[in-house]
């Protein structure tokens, strides 16, 4: 069975501070997918990563893929009260297109 | 453009009542679609998905159930709700395997 396992499980931090989340299988994915979520709305995707050892920027968050493809971690730089929410990691289970996801994690930023 | 619309947004139902989700996909023909159920702060559970008209499978065994009845259209049921039914649904759908699974809004369903 395939399972991602997100740490850690909620994170508050102050403003400016750096942070990184983390999402670990002991099963090899073909990408991973990390989402945002918000109180009451739909996982928004922010970013897909396919081959093993890529990284993938997108402003203040950097994306990493492991290069076993069995990991990824999320780092957000200079955190703003605005990255806060809920963040999934995803990866596919099957050629159905189902997505096995972790936990998540709870960030808070502080003004 | 492709849009993915679930309602009612918000539902408050007593136990034993049913319960009738929908969720409607635009702009994209034959997609897979999806119905999850999340705890507050939570991951997301996979409870049916369907890759065509009629066809369900079911991840998890439960009070609820799904149908297809046209292709961008999905809805999830229930005869007698229960409590532990209470949570957060999303519906979901994919194009094609290997691109990107888009998230309607999601209803909220508290069972008293």
């Amino acid at each position: 069975t395939q399972l991602l396992e997100q740490s850690p499980q909620f994170l508050s931090i102050q403003e400016g501070e750096n942070l990184t989340v983390y999402c670990n299988s002991s099963s090899v994915f073909s990408s991973l997918q990390w989402y945002r979520q918000e109180p009451g709305e739909g996982p928004v995707l922010l970013v897909t990563v396919v081959t093993g050892g890529e990284v993938k920027k997108l402003k203040r968050l950097t994306f990493q893929f492991g290069d076993a493809r069995k990991d990824s971690s999320l780092h957000i730089t200079a955190a703003q009260p605005g990255d806060t929410g809920l963040y999934l990691c995803a990866g596919p289970g099957s050629n159905t297109g189902k997505l096995i996801f972790g936990q998540g994690t709870t960030l808070q930023v502080k003004p | 453009s492709q849009t993915i619309h679930q309602w009612p947004a918000t539902l408050v139902q007593p136990v034993g009542s049913p319960l009738s989700l929908e969720c409607t996909v635009e702009g994209t023909s034959n997609p897979n679609l999806y119905w999850y159920r999340q705890a507050a702060g939570r991951g997301l559970q996979l409870l049916f998905y369907s890759v065509g008209i009629g066809q369900i499978s079911s991840e998890v065994p439960q009070n609820l159930s799904a149908s297809r009845p046209q292709d961008r259209q999905f809805i999830l049921s229930s005869k007698k709700l229960l409590l532990s039914d209470s949570g957060f649904y999303l519906c979901a759908y994919l194009r094609a395997p290997g691109e990107t699974q888009y998230f309607g809004p999601g209803t909220r369903l508290l069972v008293l």
